[in-house]
């Protein structure tokens, strides 16, 4: 089982629609959670960091669940410049920090 | 605030040559990272250097990969041989942490894409 799962996709969905994916993560122990948008061609920029209360800004809305060990990420009335690789973060408690990325969800969203 | 900055920004190479990439974080930034990114994948952590030290490596090919960062600030990453499978786009990475919270945030440079042929 990889450590950092996602679904790669692509999500095809219509402008305007609600759209939610998750990303499964499998150390118990992982501290940080983040996602970031991916442009293509381009590189990483982050969307927004997970606080186990939840966290929504604007349109996006990423929440974790520690029990089921996942993190999602719901974008409402979704914009056609939505459309890119979304990749999830997880950082463990180990004292490296270590880093651990997911593939990415390809999201396009369709006029 | 002047971002990350990598070059070079393209490179073409043949097999069994040499390559070195460099990058210039964000002003400050304590952390430094250098990522493999094959098409179709998410970004592979080669090397996280906390200022001229290194943190993690456990991920990079160290028979052909080296990397280092000289005076805590530049870092150059270096194959020697290249192979085919190093074709890729690498992505350095800073961050300020030292520490978990918003620390953690990286920035990206552009990256460098190499296709060895």
């Amino acid at each position: 089982r990889k450590e950092v799962e996602q679904d790669p996709g692509p999500f095809n969905v219509p402008e305007g629609a609600t759209v939610a994916f998750n990303c499964t993560y499998s150390n118990s122990a992982s501290q940080s959670f983040f996602w970031y948008r991916q442009d293509c061609r381009k590189e990483p920029k982050l969307l927004m960091s997970v606080y186990s209360s939840g966290n929504e800004d604007g349109r996006f809305t990423a929440q974790l669940n520690r029990a089921s060990q996942y993190i999602s990420l719901l974008i409402r009335d979704s914009k056609l410049s939505d459309s890119a690789t979304y990749l999830c973060v997880v950082i463990g408690e180990d004292s490296n920090y270590q880093l651990i990325w997911g593939a990415g969800t390809k999201l396009i969203i369709k006029p | 605030e002047a971002g990350v900055a990598q070059s070079p920004r393209y490179k073409i190479i043949e097999k069994r040559q040499s390559v070195a990439f460099w990058c210039n974080p964000i002003s400050g930034h304590a952390t430094l990272y250098w990522y493999q990114q094959i098409l179709g994948q998410g970004p592979k952590l080669l090397i996280q250097f906390q200022n001229n030290g290194v943190v993690d490596d456990s991920q990079l090919p160290k028979d052909r990969f080296s990397a280092e960062r000289l005076k805590g600030v530049d870092s150059t990453l270096k194959i020697q041989p290249a192979k085919l499978e190093d074709s890729a786009v690498y992505l350095c990475a800073s961050s300020l942490r030292s520490a978990g919270g918003d620390t953690d945030t990286q920035y990206f440079g552009p990256g460098t894409r190499l296709t060895v042929l």
